[in-house]
């Protein structure tokens, strides 16, 4: 079974851009979340999809967005890209639902996103 | 509110030398999961605790879930160099995972 991908795996962009960021999930998975870590904040939650709707969304400005498709694979958009952007973005994949609406998570190796 | 507060931020331990991180919460919690980064890597989940009280062994790892569901921890007998990363107790709420800061733990052979 492959795991999470996620391209790309690295970014660099100028400030004021904007980037767009890739998830493939697990093959069944319909669950994708989506976290920015960093050194001086660690892994914040951004947002998560189930079923190509936003069902929760964790507290980051408007510029950060996501959707999801009808294959359960995510993006995620950065619009008006800060120099406090640059972070390792990680998506996570799970079942979503049911019994296993709170099993574990299984996380692509990241996107790691530098803004000069 | 939600957040899940961790410590120690850092432990250095000599090889062989015990581990333990400490994980709590205001509220109660359903359930808690643990990760583990290693240094460059993604958080890989180790094991989720459910029931108060739970104990669970994997090897040289234990964990356990509080009486009252708002605090756990993870013990690692006899480190190895192996155990190098940070370790993150996590709560779970329907797709949204919860970090706490995480305790880096660095392991002198």
């Amino acid at each position: 079974k492959a795991g999470v991908t996620q391209t790309p795996r690295y970014l660099i962009k100028t400030r004021g851009q904007q980037v767009t960021l890739s998830c493939s999930p697990i093959s069944g998975h319909r669950s994708v979340s989506w976290y920015q870590q960093t050194p001086g904040q660690g892994l914040q939650f951004l947002f998560e999809y189930f079923s190509e709707t936003q069902r929760n969304k964790g507290n980051f400005p408007g510029r950060f967005s996501g959707r999801q498709f009808s294959n359960s694979r995510s993006e995620m958009n950065v619009s008006t890209l800060e120099l406090g952007d640059s972070a390792l973005y990680l998506c996570a994949s799970s079942p979503g639902q049911g019994a296993h609406v709170n099993t574990e998570a299984f996380f692509g190796q990241g996107t790691r996103l530098t803004v000069v | 509110g939600q957040q899940v507060m961790q410590i120690p931020q850092y432990q250095h331990v000599q090889e062989g030398e015990d581990f333990t991180t400490y994980c709590n919460s205001s509220t109660t919690l359903s359930n808690i999961q643990w990760y583990k980064q290693r240094p460059g890597g993604h958080p890989v989940f180790l094991i989720q605790l459910v029931k108060s009280g739970e104990v669970k062994k994997q090897k040289r790892l234990t964990f356990q879930f509080g009486e009252a569901k708002k605090n756990s921890s993870l013990h690692i007998t006899a480190t190895q160099t192996t155990d190098v990363g940070t370790y993150f107790c996590v709560r779970s709420n329907t797709g949204k995972l919860i970090f706490g800061q995480g305790t880096t733990l660095q392991v002198k052979p």
